[in-house]
């Protein structure tokens, strides 16, 4: 069946430095990806997101592009603030349906 | 509108015991999802609401779970007879259409201990 896979945490950068989280999906056909993010005590936030191949997410600096060949959705951000801090879960959807399939989140902690 | 809400915010238990949670969605948002998170994984979908209309349930939510949404707005989550195994957090969402193209609004959860 359809799922995501996401790099194990926790990754733990110092302030500035560069990101990536790696996510790869499988899955029949080309379904819609999602970063989501969880800061300490909240709910989960919709990040960024990308609806078909090629096309690229982007919000608070961070980017996703969404590659067929490999079947990945990495997220990147090139310089990473102490306000980063949360956990990011990569997740897929299929367009006209209402259920997500979420990877196992990946920890960031940026220390100052 | 001060997003999703949900109450409590942790409950302890004793196995056996019945539980409720309540989710108050966004006012306008006629769609509702309820998902579980278990320690070290991603959220795993439970049920959906369309208005009133509960319209699936995964077979994840057993016998002992039962999930309303009366008159289309708020929704409870009820487990009977809780076991060890029901310890996670609980997440309701909420959203105007379908979420590959909207996203969901996530509330911060229920966080359930079965002792």
């Amino acid at each position: 069946g359809d799922s995501v896979t996401q790099m194990e945490g926790p990754v733990t950068l110092s302030e500035e430095a560069c990101l990536t989280i790696n996510c790869t999906y499988t899955a029949t056909g080309y379904p819609s990806l999602f970063w989501y993010v969880q800061y300490p005590g909240e709910g989960l936030q919709l990040l960024l997101k990308a609806t078909k191949a090629d096309d690229k997410g982007s919000n608070k600096g961070f980017e996703a592009t969404y590659r067929k060949e490999t079947t990945s959705f990495h997220l990147e951000k090139g310089s990473v603030q102490v306000s980063d801090s949360a956990v990011y879960f990569c997740a897929l959807s299929w367009p006209g349906t209402y259920k997500y399939i979420f990877g196992t989140g990946t920890r960031l902690k940026v220390l100052a | 509108d001060t997003g999703v809400s949900q109450d409590p915010r942790h409950k302890i238990t004793k196995r056996g015991q019945n539980v409720t949670f309540r989710c108050d969605p966004i006012s306008e948002h006629n769609r509702l999802y309820w998902y579980r998170q278990t320690l070290g994984q991603g959220p795993e979908f439970l049920t959906y609401f369309q208005n009133e209309a509960q319209l699936e349930k995964s077979r994840l939510l057993s016998d002992r779970f039962s999930a309303e949404r009366p008159k289309g707005s708020f929704s409870t989550l009820e487990i009977q007879r809780t076991e060890q195994g029901d310890s996670a957090m609980y997440l309701c969402a909420s959203s105007l259409a379908a979420p590959a193209n909207y996203g969901y609004t996530f509330g911060s959860g229920t966080r359930l201990t079965v002792v």
